[in-house]
């Protein structure tokens, strides 16, 4: 059975930092793009950044960039996101998602981990 | 980059049709596969329809997607309506750069 689990989201005050894993099972990880997908709390779903297979190519939206930074580890079959710098806008529902790069939809979906930035 | 846009709500009563449809701004809709997602209140969202017209195995036959290239859009048609599909459904597409969601349906079945 396919496993994202999200972990690391909490209650942080602005400026702060925070990293996010997104622990993968049941399928074979290293072969998969890999995207973090966010929802504020009553709004719908926004891109935040993807990688490859690999981990040699990433990109972000613009809200985050320079701020966030995404990045995976193949043996341990996890992925993460160092959100730094966060802001109230920030302040979300955080999803990994496994992405089928030839159709470009999102296969899996982790459970979603609460981002809360405030002081 | 472009937008999706879709109507904030939209209802109708168990037993019917309903279509939600999805409006590309910029560019071709046919450039990059549209996908749908639907999501229930206090979960996390899962793929009713991808490559424009594809179901996953477990989705029912009575979800279906299509493409219209004339109206720049995407539509998703819920058929025979069952009070377990009311929930929030998703458009999506993409370009060589970003990753672009639509703003969201509020289905209600009543």
């Amino acid at each position: 059975e396919v496993q994202l689990v999200e972990s690391g989201g909490g209650l942080v005050q602005p400026g702060g930092s925070l990293r996010l894993s997104c622990a993968a099972s049941g399928f074979t990880f290293s072969s998969y793009w890999m995207h973090w997908v966010r929802q504020a709390p009553g709004k719908g779903l926004v891109w935040v950044s993807r990688i490859n297979s690999d981990g040699s190519s990433t990109s972000y939206a613009d809200s985050v960039k320079g701020r966030f930074t995404i990045s995976r580890d193949n043996a341990k079959n996890t992925l993460y996101l160092q959100m730094n710098s966060l802001r109230a806008e920030d302040t979300a529902v955080y999803y990994c998602a496994s992405y089928d790069f030839w159709s470009g939809y999102y296969i899996s979906w982790g459970q979603g981990t609460l981002v809360t930035v405030s002081s | 980059n472009f937008m999706l846009t879709q109507p904030h709500s939209v209802s109708e009563s168990p037993g019917k049709t309903v279509t939600i449809s999805c409006t590309r701004s910029s560019g071709s809709i046919a450039s990059n596969y549209v996908q749908w997602y639907q999501q229930r209140p206090g979960s996390s969202p899962t793929t009713v329809i991808y490559e424009d017209n594809q179901r996953p195995s477990g989705v029912p036959d009575r979800f279906s997607g299509s493409i219209d290239s004339s109206s720049n859009s995407a539509s998703l048609t819920i058929s025979g309506l069952k009070t377990e599909d009311e929930a929030d459904y998703y458009c999506q597409s993409y370009d060589s750069s970003n990753q672009v969601f639509g703003g969201g349906t509020k289905l209600t079945v009543l």
